[in-house]
């Protein structure tokens, strides 16, 4: 009955390795997210799909791609990684686009990536 | 720039003494702000939200525009309140969060 999922929940890899985490959604929600906590752990959005369709993309290296394949799945690619890409990524959902404090949003676990 | 301020990295108290989390914004539009909370080995989740005036758990926030403020109380608190609590502003679709603060009630 996992509302938001997010696999894996432990990533450890070498730098300049590619890897991807992949979050689901079985709510039914159009939105997902994906954020970033760092070692201090403050929570950062990374982006966010409607739909499908990308409508957020912070300020965030190419190296990173998120790919939606439908409404209720969201993975995230990291290309070439980086020491400084070791965190927890969360993943979320929403029913719909934020909009006038009336959506809530659904976090998945959090994937926890080190990067060696 | 939209910003959410928690000056408290770490709060503890003593179970049954009142409790007030600081959340401040920088927001030149009308604010709707949140509280999520994440308890030990749980996911990030909604406590209260602004616009539906509710006391949640015991906890209430109240908008204070005056003074840029949405400060998280409870008048008693509980040992398992213990958790990290994130304040955070919806902004153009998304979620602003503040660096949060972790709330440790003692017995």
């Amino acid at each position: 009955d996992t509302a938001v999922s997010q696999t894996p929940k432990y990533l450890v890899t070498q730098m300049g390795n590619d890897k991807s985490i992949k979050c689901e959604q079985n709510l039914g929600h159009d939105t997902m997210y994906w954020y970033k906590q760092d070692s201090k752990k403050f929570l950062k959005i990374m982006f966010s799909y409607n739909n499908k369709e990308l409508i957020i993309n912070e300020t965030v290296p190419n190296r990173f791609s998120p790919k939606s394949p439908d409404k209720a799945h969201l993975n995230l690619h990291i290309n070439s990684l980086e020491l400084g890409d070791s965190a927890v990524y969360f993943c979320a959902s929403s029913l719909l686009a934020l909009r006038e404090g009336r959506n809530e949003q659904f976090f998945g676990p959090g994937t926890r990536l080190t990067v060696l | 720039a939209q910003r959410v301020t928690q000056p408290e990295k770490l709060l503890s108290v003593f179970k049954g003494a009142p409790v007030e989390l600081k959340c401040n914004y920088s927001y030149s539009g009308s604010p709707e702000l949140f509280w999520y909370v994440q308890y030990s080995r749980q996911r990030l989740q909604l406590l209260l939200r602004h616009i539906s005036r509710e006391s949640i758990k015991g906890f209430t926030a109240d908008l204070n525009k005056g003074e840029t403020s949405f400060h998280l109380k409870k008048p008693f608190a509980q040992e398992e309140d213990s958790a990290m609590y994130y304040c955070a502003l919806e902004y153009g679709n998304k979620l602003v969060f503040g660096a949060g603060t972790i709330l440790r009630v003692k017995s």
